[in-house]
């Protein structure tokens, strides 16, 4: 089952917050987030296992709510470099199948 | 240490001709995916390897696609014949075994069907 993502798009000024959701129908066991710019491949930001973790990349964090079977990214004080597309990928108990959401495009303003 | 390597970059065929496209994973890496990207949408997975056996094809057409990996390590997508909807980014990811590994993307093949 493919995750769904939500808003579909973002527009920002440099410096504000954004939050993207990701949420499934199905037990989660991991989300993985990546980060794709125009023409090029996606590239991984962090990984969260079941269990409400919170995990942090720099001004990027995550959380992982295990009962609502979904995840947030947190994007904060964001900067032109934060621009493109958010994809969440989700795997569930003992699988590594791996399937990605629709995407949310991210559009950072000077 | 090296990427996920994908070739071609670029292709053009005609409706009805065939295609192959080559992946070559990070080395040690027993899972490999082929994913399909077109424009505007997330990557959606066609096919999954661990090692040379197929672990996931639901998504895969099988009437016009095929994918094998010999040997456990460089893998190949065919698509026979080739419709204009398989226009899209073909993209080949790797990882290893662990649950709790990222995956890395190769760069991807665009292919455009006219």
């Amino acid at each position: 089952q493919q995750p769904v993502q939500s808003p579909q798009a973002v527009i920002l000024r440099e410096g504000e917050d954004a939050v993207i959701n990701c949420s499934s129908s199905k037990a989660l066991y991991s989300v993985h987030w990546y980060r794709q710019k125009h023409g090029e491949a996606p590239v991984f930001l962090m990984i969260l296992l079941k269990g409400g973790e919170q995990k942090g990349h720099e001004k990027i964090s995550a959380s992982f709510n295990e009962k609502k079977q979904q995840s947030s990214l947190y994007l904060t004080a964001s900067q032109l470099s934060y621009s493109g597309t958010y994809f969440c990928g989700t795997s569930h108990q003992g699988a590594q199948k791996l399937v990605f959401g629709q995407g949310t495009r991210l559009t950072i303003n000077p | 240490e090296a990427g996920v390597a994908q070739s071609p970059r670029y292709k053009i065929i005609e409706k009805r001709q065939s295609v192959a496209f080559w992946c070559n994973p990070i080395s040690g890496h027993a899972t490999l995916y082929w994913y399909q990207q077109i424009l505007g949408q997330g990557p959606k997975l066609l096919i999954q390897f661990q090692n040379n056996g197929v672990v996931d094809d639901s998504q895969l057409p099988k009437d016009r696609f095929s994918a094998e990996r010999l040997k456990g390590v460089d893998s190949t997508l065919k698509i026979q014949p080739a419709k204009l909807e398989d226009s899209a980014v073909y993209l080949c990811a790797s990882r290893t075994y662990r649950l709790n590994t990222e995956a890395f993307f190769g760069q991807g093949t665009r292919l455009t069907v006219v």
